[in-house]
């Protein structure tokens, strides 16, 4: 049974950078697609960047010049940093994995981390 | 900025069928792209609902189903139970983006 394991800080001041990792335990990292999705207070979802193993990464492209998404395959381990950090990146976060279940093309995310609320304030 | 539209509420009695909507573009839906729905509940990570347009991930019940026709998708929840009641979002690959883009979300009320 996979299972993903976020963490990082919670509270942030704006120019701060926001950092959460996400550990992938119980089954295999290379063959995925990693994505960070994200859910501001009152709002819907919104996918903001994915990684592969080979560190292949896509982002949104709002977001193109302060998000980077790395990876550490010594460890199943994907990594979020987005700086500077304003008060519209206050939002829950989640790591999930995005998997290819039918030749339709475009991944689905069938399992996900419990989500991580950061807030970005003065 | 979400490139997908749904309503943002339906509600229906126990028992009864609903639908939900959600409504797309060349880019993603109308280009064949698979539609995924996900079903969230407050203060749980979403869950897989449909995926590739109209199948069921095991444990699903029947009761939900997914169909796509052109640019929109939608998504059926028939014999409406309490337990029912959460946030919708449909889900696909959108080519203008390069990435995947959700839908704006529905609230389903149990009444």
């Amino acid at each position: 049974q996979v299972q993903l394991q976020q963490w990082g800080a919670t509270v942030l001041k704006p120019s701060e950078t926001l950092s959460l990792t996400c550990a992938v335990y119980g089954g295999s990292f290379r063959n995925y697609y990693w994505s960070w999705i994200r859910q501001a207070p009152g709002k819907g979802l919104e996918w903001i960047g994915e990684i592969n193993y080979s560190g292949s990464t896509k982002y949104i492209p709002s977001l193109k010049s302060r998000i980077s998404i790395s990876v550490d395959t010594s460890k199943n381990q994907v990594s979020l940093k987005l700086s500077p950090a304003t008060a519209a990146d206050t939002a829950v976060y989640y790591c999930a994995r995005g998997i290819t279940l039918t030749p339709g093309g475009g991944d689905a995310f069938d399992v996900w981390g419990q989500g991580t609320l950061v807030t970005v304030s003065s | 900025q979400s490139m997908l539209t749904q309503p943002p509420s339906v509600s229906g009695a126990p028992g009864q069928r609903v639908t939900i909507s959600c409504s797309g573009s060349i880019s993603n839906i109308g280009t064949g792209y698979d539609v995924h729905w996900y079903q969230h509940l407050p203060g749980t990570a979403p869950k897989l609902l449909i995926y590739g347009d109209n199948n069921r991930p095991s444990g699903v019940p029947e009761r939900f189903s997914g169909s796509k026709s052109g640019t929109s998708a939608s998504l059926a929840i028939t014999g409406l139970q309490a337990e029912d009641e959460a946030d919708y979002y449909c889900q696909s690959y959108d080519n203008s983006l390069s990435g995947s883009v959700f839908g704006t979300g529905t609230r389903v009320t149990v009444l």
